[in-house]
């Protein structure tokens, strides 16, 4: 089985643009969550999609937003891009319940001028 | 409230020592426990993984933890620690509700000296 795609995996941006990141899951997989990856804060979760709705959202800005579509495939979205937003975003793909195990795609790369 | 304390920031072995990492919960419930390792620039890749029954796990790259549940622990374990195993490590706890599905820790940092 293919493996938590992203794309792109390498992104640079100027403050004030927006950004469209894509996330293609597992197989099968239904679940998608987000999360964000700095240096100084770690691993932080931003949202689950599963079956085309969010189910869960952390505590990030309306700036940063998502959708998921029929194929279980995810876009996250982040506006208005300020140089915090600068991080490692990772994709985590699972099948359907909380105790299923989250396989993790390479991530993108953005990097905020 | 619930957290994951990985206590070691850094940790530096020789290549061929055995190598313990730390992780301690805080979960009132029952918790489902995750070992993952992260090489630089890279996804998160899953080790292991506790959910239930024998409470010593074993995983792949010749990794194994032991789940202690009086004393909240599962620490990461492997018997011969190689160059490629430097990366960083995440400890992670699954929450069976509310918001997060998975609380991380902050990481442990590997370097081997050849």
């Amino acid at each position: 089985k293919a493996g938590v795609t992203q794309t792109p995996r390498y992104l640079i941006k100027t403050r004030g643009q927006q950004v469209t990141l894509s996330c293609s899951p597992i197989s099968g997989h239904r679940s998608v969550s987000w999360y964000q990856q700095t240096p100084g804060q770690g691993l932080q979760f931003l949202f689950e999609y599963f079956s085309e709705t969010q189910r869960n959202k952390g505590n990030f800005p309306g700036r940063f937003s998502g959708r998921q579509f029929s194929n279980s495939r995810s876009e996250m979205n982040v506006s208005t891009l300020e140089l915090g937003d600068s991080a490692l975003y990772l994709c985590a793909s699972s099948p359907d319940s909380r105790t299923d195990t989250q396989y993790f795609g390479p991530g993108t790369r953005l990097t905020v001028l | 409230a619930q957290s994951v304390t990985q206590p070691d920031i850094h940790i530096t072995v020789s290549e061929g020592a055995s190598l313990e990492l730390r992780c301690n919960y805080s979960y009132g419930a029952t918790p489902y426990l995750f070992w993952y390792v992260q090489s630089p620039g890279q996804g998160l890749q899953l080790l292991l993984k506790y959910f239930s029954g024998d409470t010593l796990v074993q995983g792949i790259k010749g990794f194994e933890a032991e789940f202690k549940r009086s004393q909240s622990s599962f620490n990461l374990r492997k018997p011969s620690v190689h160059w490629s195993d430097a990366a960083e490590y995440f400890c992670a706890v699954g929450l069976t509700s509310g918001t997060y599905k998975y609380i991380f820790g902050t990481g442990t940092r590997l370097k081997v000296l050849a």
